[in-house]
């Protein structure tokens, strides 16, 4: 079973300069996160899917970062404008469903964004 | 007050010796919680859930539950040198999960 793949592995921009990551999530999983990790702190959840609408995006700053799962499979993770503290690891996870014992998350290898 | 704080590290254990990790969450209506390890420069990794009070064990890790105390704890039984990581405990609220900041274990040969 391939796991969850995302693009790129690595990211170097300016601030105020815009970037996208792209994630596909394991196939069948119905939902999909979206987590930023930054250096010594655990991940945060950005946004979560359930197929192509969103459950929650209570801790994504709207300002300057959105989201979008088009047909339920892949999704994309904007910012525009970068600041300098949103230098992270952006990670990509999905799960079979949201219920009992198919609740385990599977992370992707990350999208490591420096903004200088 | 943070959701989920782990025991702050680092923790370095002999190798064969019991790593012990702690993890206490602040949600008394958190319904399943998770360890992963995440090893430097690599994703998390699901080790081991568990949604009862008591012991779960899997090989060489057990974890630990108590809600009465809100607490959750994974044992790494005969240490390894590629146990060396960061165990980032997990917990889950309405489907969301809340991760701690994580405590690196170093297994020393």
């Amino acid at each position: 079973e391939a796991g969850v793949a995302q693009s790129p592995r690595y990211k170097i921009i300016e601030k105020r300069q815009s970037v996208a990551f792209w994630c596909n999530p394991i196939s069948g999983h119905a939902t999909l996160y979206w987590y930023q990790q930054i250096l010594g702190q655990g991940p945060k959840l950005l946004i979560q899917f359930q197929n192509n609408g969103v459950v929650d995006d209570s801790q994504l700053p709207k300002d300057r970062f959105s989201a979008e799962r088009l047909k339920g499979v892949d999704s994309t993770l904007k910012i525009q404008p970068a600041k300098l503290e949103d230098s992270a690891v952006y990670l990509c996870a999905s799960s079979l469903e949201v219920s009992g014992s198919s609740y385990e998350q599977y992370f992707g290898p990350g999208t490591r964004l420096t903004v200088t | 007050q943070k959701e989920v704080e782990q025991n702050s590290g680092p923790l370095s254990v002999p190798e064969g010796a019991i790593a012990s990790l702690n993890c206490t969450y602040s949600d008394r209506g958190s319904q399943s919680f998770f360890w992963y390890r995440q090893y430097s420069g690599k994703s998390p990794e699901l080790i081991m859930f568990i949604y009862s009070n008591g012991d779960k064990e899997d090989g060489r890790f057990t974890a630990q539950l108590n809600k009465a105390s809100q607490y959750v704890s994974l044992l790494i039984r005969d240490s390894q040198p590629s146990d060396s990581a960061t165990y980032l405990c997990a917990v889950n609220n309405d489907y969301k999960l809340s991760f701690g900041a994580g405590t690196t274990v170093t297994v020393r040969a």
